[in-house]
């Protein structure tokens, strides 16, 4: 039973370009969240969605990020016009339903802005 | 202000030691738990508590729930050097909720 899978495991990309981080949760999972990490800062919140539905983007910054989870295929982190600040590891986790608290991480994405 | 304090920061011990790692919050969860990460990977589920008092014991390691559900504790027996790495507790205010993440123990188990 595969777990969480993320692609790709590392990203580099320069200043202005866009990034695109994909998940594919866990079999029979339909809840997907995506955090951050900073070094010092531990992990963050970004967004929580279920197939076609953001449910929380609370923790999303305003611009340049979005994430959709389509009804067929993986779940897409976009960063459009990257700056270094963007530069973290972004983790994946996936539940199965609303009523269990239980996420499982992807191995997560570590993206460099030069 | 961080909502999940955990402590300590840092620790490094020698095989064989016992050690308890804490996270504490002013804010009661519906659940909380405990993650192992180690460097390039993800977090990875260690358990869940849901119950107030409730404890649960995974080998060598037991993991405790408050009884008000602010604060828990992980306690390793006996520690190998295998159990280095990063310790991640992380509280859920309702179920399928974002997670609240403390900012981790790092631990270093040397032979």
């Amino acid at each position: 039973n595969a777990g969480v899978m993320q692609n790709p495991r590392h990203l580099v990309r320069r200043r202005g370009q866009e990034a695109r981080l994909r998940c594919s949760p866990m079999k029979g999972h339909s809840h997907v969240y995506w955090y951050r990490q900073l070094p010092e800062e531990g992990l963050k919140f970004m967004v929580y969605l279920q197939k076609e539905n953001i449910i929380d983007e609370s923790g999303m910054p305003k611009e340049r990020f979005s994430a959709e989870f389509p009804k067929e295929g993986p779940s897409i982190l976009r960063i459009q016009q990257v700056v270094r600040g963007d530069s973290a590891a972004y983790f994946c986790a996936s539940s199965r339903q609303a009523v269990t608290d239980t996420q499982y991480f992807g191995p997560g994405t570590r993206l460099t802005v030069l | 202000t961080q909502l999940l304090e955990q402590s300590p920061q840092f620790l490094s011990i020698q095989e064989g030691e016992n050690l308890t790692v804490y996270c504490n919050s002013s804010s009661v969860f519906s659940s909380l738990q405990w993650y192992r990460q180690e460097p390039g990977e993800g977090p990875v589920l260690l358990v869940t508590v849901v119950t107030g008092g409730e404890v649960k014991k995974l080998k060598r390691l037991t993991f405790q729930f408050g009884d008000a559900r602010k604060d828990s504790s992980l306690h390793i027996t006996a520690a190998q050097p295998g159990d280095t790495g990063l310790y991640l507790c992380a509280g859920a205010w309702q179920a399928g909720t974002a997670l609240i993440f403390g900012k981790g123990t790092t631990l270093s188990v040397s032979s």
